[in-house]
């Protein structure tokens, strides 16, 4: 069965610090992973990766996959009162695109 | 610029009664068609995709059903309304060429 696990699932930080989270996943037909935020409603799309050790960066988010160890993980630098969110990691599998979503992380950035 | 719209955007239904929830996609053609399901605290579960008009793969067994009457048009549907069948319904669309998801603004069920 297709597993997609996030660490850790709760984090409390205050602003200016920087945090790690974390996405590992077994899965069959791997296609691309991807990385959402999540506020009060819908999933906002923050990244797409598909090779390893390629980074992708957006202002101080960044994202890196490492396909050997089957994870992912994102950073977020100079942490800010906006930031906080849940961070949904999903991996899209099979020519059909279907997606298996990890639990989240939700993030508390503290003023 | 494509769009992507869902509604109700909130519904308290008794248990029992049938339900109704409609997704539109505007702006693309031929868009890969989602229905996920999110339980409070959890991650969104994948319950139906559709690649085509009336082509509709379930991904779990469920009480629910979907239909894709036209392109762009996505329905979620059920006869009899259980109480597990509360959540937060997202619809999203992709193109087949491309990978990243785009969700609509979601629909929050709650089942009495």
């Amino acid at each position: 069965e297709d597993k997609v696990v996030q660490s850790p699932l709760s984090l409390v930080v205050h602003e200016g610090d920087t945090v790690t989270l974390n996405c590992s996943y077994e899965v069959t037909n791997f296609r691309s992973l991807l990385w959402y935020k999540q506020e009060k409603k819908a999933p906002t799309f923050l990244f797409m990766l598909t090779s390893s050790g390629i980074e992708k960066k957006s202002g101080r988010l960044s994202s890196i996959l490492d396909k050997k160890e089957l994870s992912s993980i994102l950073n977020i630098t100079a942490t800010q009162t906006g930031d906080s969110a849940i961070y949904l990691c999903a991996v899209r599998r099979g020519s059909a695109g279907k997606s298996t979503f990890g639990d989240g992380t939700t993030l508390t950035v503290k003023p | 610029s494509q769009t992507i719209h869902q509604w109700p955007a909130t519904l308290v239904q008794p248990v029992g009664s049938p339900l109704s929830l409609e997704c539109t996609v505007e702006g693309t053609s031929n868009p890969n068609l989602y229905w996920y399901r999110q339980a409070a605290g959890r991650g969104l579960q994948l319950l139906f995709y559709s690649v085509g008009i009336g082509q509709i793969s379930s991904e779990v067994p469920q009480n629910l059903s979907a239909s894709r009457p036209q392109d762009r048009q996505f329905i979620l549907s059920s006869k009899k309304l259980l109480l597990s069948d509360s959540g937060f319904y997202l619809c999203a669309w992709s193109i087949l060429a491309a990978e990243t998801q785009y969700f609509g603004p979601g629909t929050r069920l709650l089942v009495l």
